[in-house]
């Protein structure tokens, strides 16, 4: 099993549309989680940490769920400039990212 | 803060060859990361230090690749000799201690023919 799995994808979605992402991490012991975003031919991006009570910076969402181990990001108000791969990232003496959910938002 | 600086940033070289890839990570980090990206394996940790001293390399795929950090703003991959199934970005990235996030370079574009 991989330390930590996403959906890879594609979503496809209209501009002004609510999209939702999870990933689920196996290490029970890991302490800290990221969102980061990556476009095309760039190198990874922080978009947001994540905390175990949620947090929340503009159209985007975290949420941490430590019993069932995973974490969603949740994107309000899509906009064209949205679009690229959302990478999850668990944070434990090393980071570990997952494959990526690539997002398109289409006007 | 400049950041994460890699070079080179594109490197083009024939199977066989030596490749070094060089970062500098941001000042008074104390944790680095070399990833591997590809299309079809995603971003793969290859090897981290913390303090300078290698922690975890059991991300390199053989031994044809090593890295050192010789001093707390450099650090070198070194591929000896490059194959095709070596072509990927390579992305550096650095941290402050436990739990903060991390911080990419540009990436190094390596082809090899």
């Amino acid at each position: 099993r991989k330390e930590v799995e996403q959906d890879p994808g594609p979503f496809n979605v209209p501009e002004g549309a609510t999209v939702a992402f999870n990933c689920t991490y196996s290490n029970s012991a890991s302490q800290s989680f990221f969102w980061y975003r990556q476009d095309c031919r760039k190198e990874p991006k922080l978009l947001m940490s994540v905390y175990s009570s949620g947090n929340e910076d503009g159209r985007f969402t975290a949420q941490l769920n430590r019993a069932s181990q995973y974490i969603s990001l949740l994107i309000r108000d899509s906009k064209l400039s949205d679009s690229a791969t959302y990478l999850c990232v668990e944070s434990s003496r090393q980071l570990t990212f997952g494959s990526g959910t690539q997002l398109t938002v289409l006007p | 803060d400049a950041g994460v600086i890699q070079s080179p940033r594109h490197e083009v070289t024939e199977m066989g060859q030596e490749v070094t890839l060089r970062c500098k990570p941001i000042s008074g980090h104390n944790s680095l990361f070399w990833y591997r990206q590809t299309m079809m394996r995603g971003l793969e940790l290859l090897i981290y230090f913390n303090n300078n001293v290698p922690i975890d390399d059991s991300g390199m795929p053989e031994d044809r690749f090593s890295a050192k950090m010789p001093n707390a703003s450099f650090s070198t991959l070194k591929i000896q000799p490059s194959e095709p199934r070596d072509s990927a970005v390579y992305f550096c990235a650095s941290r402050l201690p436990l739990n903060t996030e991390a911080f990419f370079g540009q990436g190094t574009r390596l082809t090899v023919v």
